[in-house]
């Protein structure tokens, strides 16, 4: 059964840069057949694709988010990592790790699941 | 910008059948996943492909789509069907894209 789980600070300061990272197990992450996404849920915002990262490095960014996000992954920890500059309140939301299948070649289309249990991120001086 | 649009909430009995809408024009024309929230946890998905259900997922969930509404039907409603659903398409720009969500009270 594969399993995400996701890591990194609880507390941003405005104009910083926030770090995340999602551990997968149960599933080699080099896996054909799938992406690996980020997903952020906020009362204001519902919930929030932000992007998808392959095996191989290839990634989606949400186009609302794209300038602000990088993402990247290590095949040999098993994990995939997001960095979203310059946050500001706006960013505070529950960060969600997901596994993206059914997907296309450019790695959009497809459904998400499972998803690790989330991570509240509160951006805050 | 492209929008899809669900109910607020939605009330039913015990043993009778939720239907919860996700609507846009031509959203036939769209892949509707739908995903199951319940409090304090992650979605998680039971229809992909408009009316699949992923395994575990009980016989009781089915999915439609036609015309300007997809709709989760949610048969023999228990309690522990309460939460809230969300549905999933990509928008012509082919960005995901989730509904507002939908919660469902077991009455």
């Amino acid at each position: 059964q594969v399993h995400l789980k996701e890591s990194g600070p609880g507390l941003v300061k405005p104009s910083e840069t926030l770090s995340l990272t999602c551990t997968v197990s149960g599933a080699p992450i080099t896996s054909s057949s799938y992406y690996w996404a980020w997903i952020r849920q906020s009362p204001q915002k519902g919930l929030e694709c932000i992007g998808s990262i392959y095996f191989s490095g290839s990634t989606y960014s949400n186009p609302s988010l794209k300038s602000r996000v990088t993402m990247s992954i290590d095949t040999s920890k098993q994990q995939f990592s997001l960095k979203l500059a310059s946050v500001t309140a706006a960013d505070t939301a529950i960060y969600y790790c997901a596994r993206q299948g059914g997907i296309a070649v450019s790695g959009t289309m497809g459904w998400f699941d499972p998803w690790g249990q989330g991570t509240l991120v509160t951006v805050s001086s | 910008s492209y929008v899809v649009t669900q109910p607020p909430s939605v009330s039913v009995a015990p043993g009778k059948t939720a239907r919860i809408t996700c609507g846009e024009d031509n959203i036939e024309t769209r892949t509707v996943y739908w995903y199951q929230q319940k409090p304090g946890q992650a979605p998680v998905l039971v229809i992909y492909y408009d009316y699949e259900r992923p395994s575990g997922i009980p016989e009781r969930f089915s999915g439609s789509n036609s015309g300007n509404t997809a709709t989760l039907t949610i048969s023999g409603v228990e309690a522990g069907d309460e939460g809230d659903y969300f549905c999933q398409v990509w928008d012509p720009s082919s960005d995901p894209l989730f509904g507002g969500g939908t919660k469902l009270t077991v009455l």
